[in-house]
Parts: structure tokens; sequence; C-alpha cells
């Protein structure tokens, strides 16, 4: 089974300060991770992923997110915020040993309020 | 490219009705999803096709929900009869191969009165 844990329901930053949206993950063999935001309205849009290779992956936005295994984490970070980033982000994560799934699980999503 | 295409995006409708539900994926897509999205459970998938074939729907709530893809551009999510429960936000994505991201629409926003 996988799962995704995001532990915070709402993040707070001011504009310019740097930002981060915790994500922890269980998947049985090796993973495939990705972040997505949503805006209002609008269904999710992907920001990013880890399948493979450097552990720091930086995405759309100046976004970027850091693996780390041991941790069992990819959090997603932005040296410096700005009120547009302010939306609803959801981590999500595939077993890539498991040839039965090509399922997504999804995280149950942190809101990031940036405050100017 | 014009993304995941999601009819209608609003429908408001009485208990009882049978509501449909539209998507047109990414054009040379081989995936499809359709997820439901509600403050109390989250993003919820409800089945997945790959080719225009069915794979999983075990996360269909019950019998009165079905999905069909007659062909690789078009899907249906047909609930019938609806219930005021059934109230959420429909997501339809689509993926191209096995390592890639979903692409999602932007929803249909359903409320069943």
């Amino acid at each position: 089974a996988q799962s995704v844990a995001q532990p915070e329901d709402q993040v707070n930053v001011a504009e310019g300060n740097p930002l981060t949206v915790k994500c922890t993950y269980s998947v049985s063999g090796n993973p495939y991770l990705f972040w997505y935001v949503q805006y209002p309205n609008r269904g999710l849009q992907f920001l990013l992923k880890y399948i493979t290779g450097d552990n720091l992956v930086k995405g759309s936005y100046g976004f970027e997110a850091e693996f780390n295994k041991s941790q069992t984490s990819f959090h997603l970070k932005k040296p410096s915020a700005l009120v547009s980033d302010s939306a609803l982000y959801f981590c999500a994560v595939r077993d890539m040993n498991n040839n039965a799934g090509n399922m997504l699980t999804f995280g149950g999503g942190t809101r990031l309020m940036v405050k100017p | 490219d014009a993304g995941v295409i999601q009819s209608p995006r609003h429908e408001v409708t009485e208990m009882g009705q049978e509501v449909t539900l539209r998507c047109k994926p990414i054009s040379g897509h081989d995936y499809l999803f359709w997820y439901r999205q509600t403050m109390m459970r989250g993003l919820e998938l409800l089945i997945y096709f790959n080719n225009n074939v069915p794979i999983d729907d075990s996360g269909m709530p019950e019998d009165r929900f079905s999905a069909k893809m007659p062909n690789a551009s078009f899907s249906t999510l047909k609930i019938q009869p609806s219930e005021p429960r059934d109230s959420a936000v429909y997501f339809c994505a689509s993926r191209f191969g096995g390592n890639q991201p979903q692409h999602f629409g932007d929803g249909t926003r359903l409320s069943i009165l």
C-alpha cells in the first residue's frame, strides 16, 4: 500500500520569506513523487516530479523539492514567497515497483497563505 | 495544447435525476482518470482507463456510478439516480506513459438538490 501525509493543513508565510510545505510518503518499493498546485475553481496543475537522479528537483514558478529517502520526505520549497503563490498544494506518490498500480495517491493538501 | 476539457463546468440538478459528466483527454494520452473532490474526503480516485479499457474501478462509490470510454478522445461519468451526497467537484485527468504527470481538467462542480 502507498500513502502520503501532509501534516499541515495550512502554512502562513510573509511575502519575500522562504516557504516550506511538508510531505512524507510510504511505499513498498521506490517512489515516483509529484507536487501539484490548485487555484480556486481550477484543476490541479503539475509543479514538479521526482523519478530518479538528483535529490533536488526544480519545477515551475521557482519551486523546488528535495527527495530524502532516509526520512521518506519530499518537502516543497521556495526561497522567496509571492502573494500569488497562495493556493492549495498537493503531494502525490506512486510506487514505481508496483506493476499492478498506475494510481497516484494524493495527500490531503496544504493551504499556503502568503501575506503581503 | 488545449489541455483536458471537461463539460459542463457546473451542474445543478434535483435528486433522482441522471447526471452525465464529460471529458476530452489530451490527444495522445493513453491513461484517463476520474476523481472526486470534497472538503470531507479530499481527492478520491473513482476509476481509471488505459487505452480505453477500464483498469480499476474500486473507487466507484456504488452501482449508481458508471464510466465509459468509447474512444481515445472521450469519456463519460454517469450517476443514475443522483443523490445529494454526490455533490462534489469531479475531475478528469489524463497522462501519457508510465512516469509522466497527470494533467487535470478544471472540473465539473456538481450540486444535487
